[in-house]
């Protein structure tokens, strides 16, 4: 199994409203991120899980809020967003010896309305 | 501040010919890179990686050069194929790890039959 997988696929939120963003992989990966990708953009980096552990986290909005309840889950909790944060969301995986480069799920198109 | 940089938005190429993306970087503490090839509505997906020891990773038709002292790597694509036709970003990281990746713009690649 070499797949991470996102859901929901798409989400459309009110900017009141409270939200998870799920990812899961089944690779033995011990580190697991969250990205955030805006049209015709890189994606940028949000958040790093290192053994279950946050190791990065690059100056994110407390608005969103991640979690990783084990080392195949990790989870980014959505509350009062911004129009603005509407983005598609990446979460990607990656070996513990860091080679391979890392493993992206197909992402969550997030619209805040 | 864009430490990686590819300056080419888009690129079209005849089936069974040669592509070369380029891609520049200004941040020397970088030491390791990554291309990855992005499908719409699919996240990234990993093609191969160099690291700063090396100036040459070979894989299949696919083949990186690295040009430490001008900060520039490329990817060459030989032949190809029109399912090589999608968005290419290469990305960067330090300490020999992939943690913490900076993406580049992305190139449009289309391959015509």
């Amino acid at each position: 199994d070499t797949e991470v997988t996102q859901t929901p696929k798409h989400l459309v939120m009110g900017m009141t409203n409270k939200k998870s963003l799920k990812c899961e992989q089944h690779m033995g990966h011990r580190a697991m991120y969250w990205y955030k990708q805006k049209a015709k953009k890189p994606p940028e980096l949000m958040f790093v899980y290192s053994y279950e552990k946050l190791s990065i986290n690059e100056s994110v909005p407390s608005r969103f809020s991640p979690e990783c309840p084990n080392s195949s889950l990790l989870n980014l909790h959505l509350h009062a967003l911004q129009p603005e944060d509407s983005a598609l969301y990446l979460c990607a995986s990656s070996q513990e010896d860091r080679a391979g480069g890392q493993y992206f799920g197909p992402g969550t198109r997030l619209t805040v309305t | 501040d864009q430490q990686v940089k590819q300056n080419s938005p888009s690129l079209s190429v005849q089936e069974g010919r040669i592509s070369i993306l380029n891609c520049d970087y200004t941040n020397s503490m970088f030491d390791y890179f990554l291309w990855y090839k992005k499908y719409p509505a699919e996240g990234p997906t990993f093609l191969i990686s160099i690291s700063s020891i090396k100036d040459k990773n070979e894989d299949g038709r696919f083949t990186v050069f690295l040009n430490k002292s001008a900060k520039h790597l490329s990817l060459h694509i030989v032949p190809s194929q029109p399912g090589d036709s999608a968005v290419y970003f290469c990305a960067a990281s330090a300490n020999f790890g992939n943690e913490k990746l900076t993406f580049g713009t992305g190139t449009r690649l289309t391959i015509i039959p």
